[in-house]
């Protein structure tokens, strides 16, 4: 157990929806980042947060959005989805989002648009 | 666009014998390499982060090194045994904090 939680585990929508993916990061870890896994594909980068402020941003659509709180959770909110957006989101933290900081990985949010 | 690219795709080996794989990545603007280990039904898991040219890593049976210069870092497992079965991803990270990770080797290790 990583200490990074995700809700939901699974997640089933029809397309043209908008959902909401959240994650509570370690605790003591500023940092949070989401990355997307489609089917055979790799991790693609998202977006990452640190403190509450946007850090990097990789291949995220304009669809797609996230913020990280005060009490530093953050959501991942996807909108107008399709059918390609069905893939397996984690969260992963780390204590400062430094360059040789190791990333904590939730166990992830699978989600399927039908 | 950066690219990392890992080699080979996917690795039988038998167990007992001892393996490597290959991660390649843009040596400018370096900042970090990182390899995580990642089960089927599982969270992907850190093993090393590297960051000085020449750096070599260790944990248990398993090691890496890094070549900043020439961009490529490997990742030594020796006497592979059956929880050894996982992908093994590589991950670069540039000065704009941009991660960017390889599609990673596919290791089966065969009893």
């Amino acid at each position: 157990d990583s200490g990074v939680t995700q809700t939901p585990k699974h997640l089933i929508t029809a397309t043209g929806q908008r959902v909401t993916l959240r994650c509570s990061p370690r605790s003591g870890d500023l940092s949070v980042y989401w990355y997307q896994q489609s089917l055979d594909q790799g991790l693609q980068f998202l977006i990452q947060y640190y403190n509450g402020e946007e850090r990097a941003k990789g291949n995220i659509l304009e669809r797609f959005s996230a913020q990280q709180f005060p009490d530093l959770h953050s959501e991942l909110n996807l909108s107008s989805l399709e059918l390609g957006d069905s893939a397996l989101y984690f969260c992963a933290s780390s204590v400062a989002g430094g360059t040789a900081d190791t990333q904590y990985f939730g166990p992830g949010t699978r989600l399927t648009v039908l | 666009i950066l690219n990392v690219e890992q080699s080979p795709q996917s690795l039988h080996v038998q167990e007992g014998d001892s393996t490597n794989f290959t991660c390649s990545f843009p040596s400018s603007n370096f900042y970090a390499l990182h390899w995580y280990r990642w089960e089927t039904a599982k969270s992907p898991e850190a093993l090393f982060v590297m960051t000085l040219n020449g750096d070599e890593k260790k944990k248990g049976r398993i090691s890496a090194t890094l070549n900043t210069k020439e961009g490529y870092s490997y990742l030594y497992i020796k006497g592979s045994q059956p929880e050894d079965s996982a992908t093994y991803l590589c991950a670069s990270l540039y000065s704009n904090y941009q991660l960017i990770w390889g599609a990673g080797t596919k290791l089966i290790i065969k009893p």
